[in-house]
C-alpha cells in the first residue's frame, strides 16, 4: 500500500511569485487536507477537499486556493507569496466512510514540501 | 473555539527513565483526540486516536490516555530512538463533515544514552 506523496520535495521561491505544490493520497482515500507549519510551530489547517470540493478552510487568505482531481490527488496553489509563507507544507489523507468506521477520520501525512520564500 | 496546549515544551531524558507528556484541550464536543510524532523535517506520523474519556491504547514503549480535559502520552523506558517531536491534535464535532485537525506546538523529547 503506497502511502501520501507530495512534490518537490523543497521549493526555493522569491518574493510575490506563485508556487503549485502536490500531493497524492493513499490508496483507497478519498479526503484530502492541507496543512502549513512554521518552525517550531503545530500544523495549522488551511483546507479540506472531500470528492473534488472544498470542505472546510482555515484562517488562510484567498491567495491560498487548491484542486482535487478525479483520482483524489490534490494541488495547493499559493500566489503573490509572501515571507510569511516560507513553511513546511503537509498534505494528509484520509479515509472517510469509505473506510473501516474506526479509521475514517485519521489522518496520514505525506512527508512535506518545504518552502522557502525569499 | 478549538485550543490545544502541550507540556512541557522540551523534555530531555536518560535512556529508561519514564515520563509521561501532557496535552490539555478545549473543545465543544471531542470526537477524536489523536497523538503523532514528527522526526526534523519529516511529516507527522500518526501514532494513536482516543473518543472517549478513560480510553487507553498502547503501542511498544507508548501509552496514551484521555480524560474529558487532557490527555497523557507514557513513555515508559525510553531508547534515544524515541528522540522526536511528539503533537497531540483534536478533531472537534461541530465540523461535520470537515474533520479538520487542531493541533498543539508540540513536545521535543530527547533520550540520552
Amino acid at each position: 500500500e503506497t502511502g501520501v506523496t507530495q512534490s518537490p520535495t523543497h521549493l526555493i521561491k522569491t518574493r510575490g511569485q506563485q508556487v503549485t505544490l502536490r500531493c497524492s493520497s493513499q490508496s483507497g482515500h478519498n479526503t484530502v487536507s492541507w496543512y502549513q507549519q512554521a518552525l517550531g510551530q503545530g500544523p495549522q489547517f488551511i483546507f479540506q477537499y472531500y470528492r473534488e470540493e472544498e470542505n472546510g478552510r482555515g484562517n488562510f487568505p484567498p491567495r491560498f486556493s487548491g484542486l482535487q482531481f478525479p483520482n483524489y490527488s490534490s494541488e495547493l496553489n499559493v500566489n503573490a507569496l509572501e515571507l510569511d509563507d516560507s513553511a513546511l507544507y503537509l498534505c494528509a489523507s484520509s479515509p472517510g466512510l469509505s473506510g473501516d468506521l474506526w479509521d475514517a477520520d485519521t489522518q496520514y501525512f505525506g512527508p512535506g514540501t518545504r518552502l522557502t520564500v525569499l | 473555539e478549538d485550543q490545544v496546549t502541550q507540556s512541557p515544551e522540551a523534555l530531555r531524558l536518560q535512556e529508561g527513565e519514564s515520563s509521561s507528556l501532557n496535552c490539555s484541550y478545549t473543545v465543544s464536543g471531542l470526537r477524536g483526540l489523536f497523538w503523532y510524532r514528527q522526526d526534523p523535517g519529516k511529516g507527522p506520523e500518526f501514532l494513536f486516536t482516543l473518543y472517549s474519556a478513560g480510553e487507553e491504547k498502547e503501542k511498544e514503549r507508548l501509552k496514551a490516555t484521555l480524560t474529558k480535559k487532557e490527555s497523557f502520552l507514557h513513555i515508559t523506558a525510553p531508547k534515544p530512538e524515541d528522540s522526536a517531536t511528539y503533537l497531540c491534535a483534536v478533531q472537534a464535532l461541530y465540523t461535520g463533515a470537515n474533520s479538520k485537525l487542531t493541533f498543539g506546538k508540540g513536545i521535543t523529547l530527547s533520550v540520552r544514552p
